[in-house]
């Protein structure tokens, strides 16, 4: 199996911020990766699909980079409803994979 | 507009088989391209990928739960139903179902999930 591996595991920070959430595959998965945002009490949200194709309808300030074993989502300007849990989820074998999760939380 | 909707008993027993439908509109299982996957999240943990069905019927699972799990479609019913066996207490946990997206470029097959169903929250116990 692929494990993924997701840092921090919690986070704080201030509206306005900027913050970065790494994720790392135990395999080289190409650009199988995709980010999800979880509130709770929510359905959980695509924020970005194939490493860094923002999900139509998704703000700009949200992006994904990388390619292999290493990806990074990041949110510039954070914004309230930023705050939540974000996954990664890898989708390289046909079997899908998911991060331990990063919370994001106001500091 | 695509929307998901999971159904199934909120508590069982611990032997017993689980039965959870998604109820989905606003697509068709049978355009390629398209499936509809079982996803969980115990409390305090990760999210979990149970199974995936795909347009043509094929299916895929997650390894360690493979020999438990059974994925179906309906669609002329436009619903996809999961089964799990031998339900224990470490199985409780909220059941999400999904829309899975499948595109082909070049050597390249990507798979994403969304949007995702409010889940159901399914409790194991005696």
């Amino acid at each position: 199996d692929i494990q993924m591996t997701q840092s921090p595991s919690s986070l704080s920070a201030s509206v306005g911020d900027r913050v970065t959430v790494t994720c790392r595959a135990s395999q080289n998965i190409a650009g199988h990766l995709s980010w999800y945002q979880h509130s709770p009490g929510k359905a959980p949200k695509l924020l970005i699909y194939a490493a860094s194709r923002l999900q139509s309808g998704v703000p700009s300030r949200f992006s994904g980079s990388g390619f292999g074993t290493d990806f990074t989502l990041t949110i510039n300007s954070l914004q309230p409803e930023d705050f939540a849990t974000f996954f990664c989820q890898q989708s390289f074998s046909n079997s899908f994979t998911f991060g331990q999760g990063t919370k994001l939380e106001i500091k | 507009q695509i929307t998901l909707k999971e159904s199934g008993p909120t508590l069982v027993k611990p032997t017993q088989t689980l039965t959870l439908t998604c109820s989905f509109s606003g697509f068709s299982l049978t355009t390629p391209g398209v499936g509809v996957a079982w996803i969980r999240q115990a409390p305090g943990k990760a999210l979990e990928w149970l199974a995936l069905i795909y347009w043509d019927d094929d299916k895929t699972y997650t390894p360690s739960l493979n020999s438990r799990l059974a994925i179906s479609k309906d669609t002329s019913k436009n619903q996809v139903v999961l089964t799990m066996t031998n339900m224990d207490p470490v199985d409780t946990a909220t059941y999400f179902c999904a829309h899975a997206s499948v595109i082909i470029e070049g050597l390249y097959i990507y798979k994403w999930f969304d949007p995702w169903g409010q889940g159901t929250r399914v409790t194991v116990s005696s």
